[in-house]
């Protein structure tokens, strides 16, 4: 079955600092990746979409990588904003079935 | 949110009571969906419509109903044959299908059985 997986659920980081996040998922090909970012209470808002074949997509402060190898994605976040605190979710379209398999997201709270 | 609109932002149902979320999109997109949130876990596709007149169930169907007969809408009904109803709904567009077109989505409607 295939199965999405981010992680860490919370992540709490000062204003400013950089921080990561994983996806890890099973089962492959899949024809693209994608990273969205969910405000409290708000529908999600796309933030990268990679193919199987790009490594690494940019959007401003926030730089999605690719490792196929591994099965892992990571949504890097540059000097973070008060503004960034939301859930980021990780979005997988597997070929086959080209359904959307979503993951459970990480929560991130930024503090000043 | 893309031009896609939900209505109404909150909704509270009485155990028994049907009740139908809106969903309206202006960007001219074939294919409609709905998901439904719950914490802890990824969205969950309810329906899906890729052309008017036309719908698919998808993974959490029972209890559910939809409709299509105009590219722009596509309202959910919940039933009272769902019996957990309360979550949150989403309900997304896109220009084809969502494997190789950007999927938008709406602002949400939070739905709580009292």
């Amino acid at each position: 079955k295939n199965q999405v997986e981010q992680s860490p659920q919370s992540l709490i980081i000062l204003e400013g600092k950089n921080c990561t996040l994983q996806c890890n998922y099973t089962v492959s090909p899949f024809s693209n990746l994608r990273w969205y970012k969910q405000d409290t209470g708000r529908g999600p808002v796309s933030l990268t979409i990679m193919t199987f074949s790009e490594n690494t997509k940019s959007n401003g402060r926030y730089t999605a990588t690719l490792d196929a190898d591994t099965k892992q994605s990571s949504l890097h976040i540059t000097a973070s904003q008060l503004s960034d605190s939301a859930s980021y979710i990780c979005v997988v379209i597997f070929f086959g079935n080209e359904k959307l398999t979503f993951g459970t997201g990480t929560r991130l709270t930024i503090i000043p | 949110d893309g031009g896609i609109t939900q209505s109404p932002k909150y909704l509270f149902r009485k155990e028994g009571q049907n009740v139908t979320l809106s969903c309206e999109q202006n960007l001219n997109h074939d294919a409609m969906y709905w998901y439904r949130q719950d914490p802890g876990q990824g969205l969950r596709l309810i329906y899906y419509s890729q052309i008017v007149n036309d719908f698919q169930k998808g993974d959490i169907a029972e209890g559910y109903s939809v409709s299509r007969e105009k590219k722009e809408s596509f309202p959910l009904t919940v039933t009272s044959a769902q019996k957990n109803p309360t979550a949150f709904y989403l309900c997304a567009s896109s220009r084809g299908h969502p494997g190789y077109n950007e999927q938008f989505f709406g602002p949400g409607t939070r739905l709580t059985v009292l």
